[in-house]
């Protein structure tokens, strides 16, 4: 299986502050990439898809980036509604395979 | 628009076999534009692609898992089922059925059931 790790596990942040989370791959998993914001007691949200395609409703402070193994999420102008966990995953190969989160704390 | 639902009992004796359902609603299942799958998540633990189904009824299964796991589908009725034989208490979480484009990207999420092997 493609091993999934994340950086850092939590962080804390404010209102307004731009973020930056890092994803990387245990291989090259080429765009199969992808974001999902969760917060507690809450399903997932699918947020980002091959690297830097946000799904419909997903604000524009969101960017995705990275290629290959190294993967960034950046939030821009943080809202209070992003502090949550957020979960990386690789698609390329199945079994497709998350990483371990990184929770942002206000 | 697209909705999934799971149901399904909360609690499931080890050893015994735990089955859910994911209900779609809002639009036919019979796209082939799709998987419909399963995910589960322990408590404090990362997210786990426990499966997948085409509506051909063709599957993929995480390997640990594949000699306990069956998927069924039945578009007619507008759902999907994941059976899981010999639980164990690490089977414990959260299942969530989820959506699948072609590709592998997850685009929907069911808001949960919480499964509890005691």
């Amino acid at each position: 299986d493609i091993q999934m790790t994340q950086s850092p596990s939590s962080l804390s942040a404010s209102v307004g502050d731009r973020v930056t989370l890092t994803c990387r791959a245990s291989q090259d998993i080429g765009y199969y990439l992808a974001w999902f914001q969760q917060k507690p007691g809450k399903a997932p949200k699918s947020l980002i898809f091959a690297i830097s395609n946000l799904h419909p409703g997903v604000p524009s402070r969101f960017r995705g980036s990275g290629s290959g193994t190294d993967f960034t999420l950046t939030i821009s102008n943080l809202q209070p509604e992003d502090f949550a966990s957020y979960y990386c995953q690789q698609y390329q190969n199945f079994p497709f395979t998350f990483g371990p989160g990184t929770r942002v704390n206000l | 628009q697209v909705q999934l639902q799971e149901s399904g009992p909360g609690l499931v004796q080890p050893s015994q076999t735990m089955s859910l359902n994911c209900t779609v609603s809002g639009d036919s299942m019979t796209t082939t534009s799709f998987y419909w799958g399963w995910v589960r998540q322990p408590a404090g633990q990362r997210l786990e692609l426990i499966g997948r189904i085409f509506i051909t009824g063709s599957t993929n299964y995480r390997p640990s898992l594949k000699s306990r796991l069956s998927m069924s589908i039945d578009t007619s009725k507008s759902y999907f089922s994941l059976k899981l034989t010999s639980v164990t208490v690490a089977d414990t979480a959260v299942y969530y059925c989820v959506r699948v484009n072609l590709v592998g990207d997850i685009d929907l999420w069911g808001q949960g059931a919480r499964v509890t092997v005691s």
